[in-house]
């Protein structure tokens, strides 16, 4: 148990496809992010939330929708993805903005587009 | 973020201490040095960070050079458990962004 759960574990979707990943903590935390992992690749930071407000958007495309409706829950909408967005998509929260404080990871939805 | 490098694969046996190097000799004074680990079909977990003075925690320590441009994580009895890729990363303190940029990592095998 990590603290930080993400649903669901595993997704397969078309390239047609509207979906969404959601990411739940309940450790207080007041940041949020969401990475991306592909497979032979490092993490790659997509998107960033500080009290709900997003601060970075790494060069995302906008077939991805980060949503943050409160400080414990954080979506990726999804639509229109490619088969190179296959990946496994991780959820992060830390106590703080800062790099003092630690990230807690969830174990992540492994997607699949087919 | 400044860079950190780390070999691509370490092995141990089962109940040895393991230290995993990180160079990181483009530091600055604000950043912390983080480590965390990747267990098969997991989310990376936090292990330990510091700044400046070596740190110990439940999971391991943290060394960490007189003029910071290196660290060693250090796990005192390796188990099988212990199995997983190990990042340094730098953080910087006073970033307005509290992001992580990951590199390749450590690739840790424990023989029995």
């Amino acid at each position: 148990e990590t603290g930080v759960t993400q649903t669901p574990r595993h997704l397969v979707m078309g390239m047609t496809n509207k979906k969404s990943l959601k990411c739940e903590q309940h450790l207080g935390h007041n940041a949020m992010y969401w990475y991306k992992q592909s497979a032979k690749k490092p993490l790659e930071l997509m998107f960033v939330y500080n009290f709900k407000e997003q601060t970075e958007n790494n060069s995302v495309p906008s077939r991805f929708s980060p949503e943050c409706p409160n400080s414990s829950h954080l979506f990726l909408h999804l639509h229109t993805l490619q088969p190179e967005d296959s990946a496994l998509y991780l959820c992060a929260s830390s106590q703080e903005f800062g790099g003092h404080s630690p990230l807690h990871f969830g174990n992540g939805t492994r997607l699949t587009v087919t | 973020d400044a860079k950190t490098t780390q070999p691509n694969s370490m092995e141990s046996n089962e109940e040895e201490p393991v230290h995993l190097p990180c160079n990181h000799s483009t530091i600055s004074g604000t950043d912390y040095i983080h480590w965390y680990r990747q267990l098969p079909s997991q989310g990376p977990e936090y292990v330990i960070h510091g700044l400046t003075s070596n740190v110990n925690n439940r999971m391991a320590s943290l060394a960490i050079a007189e003029d910071r441009k290196s660290s060693t994580l250090i796990l005192h009895r390796a188990t099988l458990r212990d199995a997983a890729v190990y990042y340094c990363i730098l953080r910087d303190r006073g970033t307005s962004y509290g992001k992580l940029t990951f590199g390749q990592g450590t690739i840790l095998t424990v023989h029995p």
